[in-house]
């Protein structure tokens, strides 16, 4: 069965540090990645997604994630990191039976101090 | 336009009670997803609907869980004789399609479901 892991179950930064969240998943065939991101008393929305193509991949406010094959990863980045982007962040492979359902890991909680 | 909407957006049930959660997607959006986010097993996937079907139903805990979904549009998730376990945030997602995997799904608010 497909499985994702994040390494990282809580992140404490400074306001400038840079930021990565490591995210592994377990699936050899072709898949479809996701961040996705949950901010204090809001909906779960999507931060970006790797579909085919180039590895490097980026979404909003101005987070990254590279597509490393070989390592089945799918790692989150940015660069310089604000006060807002405290919340939860998820990685997320879609399942492999055609259907599009998201197997989640078990979440990264981000804590940025100002 | 209006997001995926859930209500209610908190729900208290005694042990034994059935509950109904109901999850309006996005209009338009062909597949919908129920979710569940809770403390000690983070985000599961429960079941997933293409139009009316549900071509996928692997995540449903139990027999207690049943969904349904009309019209190609709204769609009801009811736990039969609540356990305690059965407490967790339970979210609704929809995107245009779901068979290739390659639309992003838009979450709903989710259900806070408390069952004492």
């Amino acid at each position: 069965a497909q499985s994702v892991s994040q390494h990282n179950h809580h992140v404490i930064l400074s306001e400038a540090a840079s930021l990565e969240l490591g995210c592994n998943y377990s699936y050899g065939g072709t898949v479809n990645l996701f961040w996705y991101v949950q901010y204090p008393g809001q909906h779960l929305q999507l931060l970006l997604k790797y579909f085919s193509g180039d590895p490097l991949v980026k979404g909003i406010k101005g987070f990254e994630a590279e597509f490393i094959k070989s390592k089945f990863s799918f790692n989150l980045r940015k660069p310089s990191v604000q006060w807002s982007d405290t919340a939860e962040y998820f990685c997320a492979v879609d399942g492999s039976s055609n259907t599009g359902k998201l197997i989640f890991g078990q979440g990264t909680t981000l804590q940025v101090k100002p | 336009g209006a997001g995926v909407s859930q209500s209610p957006s908190n729900k208290v049930t005694e042990k034994g009670k059935d509950v109904e959660l109901r999850c309006d997607p996005i209009s338009g959006h062909t597949a919908l997803y129920w979710y569940r986010q809770s403390l000690g097993q983070g985000l599961e996937f429960l079941i997933y609907f293409q139009g009316n079907s549900a071509p996928d139903k692997s995540g449903l805990p139990s027999d207690r869980f049943s969904a349904e979904r009309t019209g190609g549009s709204v769609s009801t998730l009811t736990i039969q004789r609540t356990q305690q376990e059965d407490s967790a945030v339970y979210l609704c997602a929809s995107s245009l399609e779901g068979t290739s995997g390659a639309y992003e799904q838009y979450f709903g608010p989710g259900t806070r479901l408390t069952v004492t």
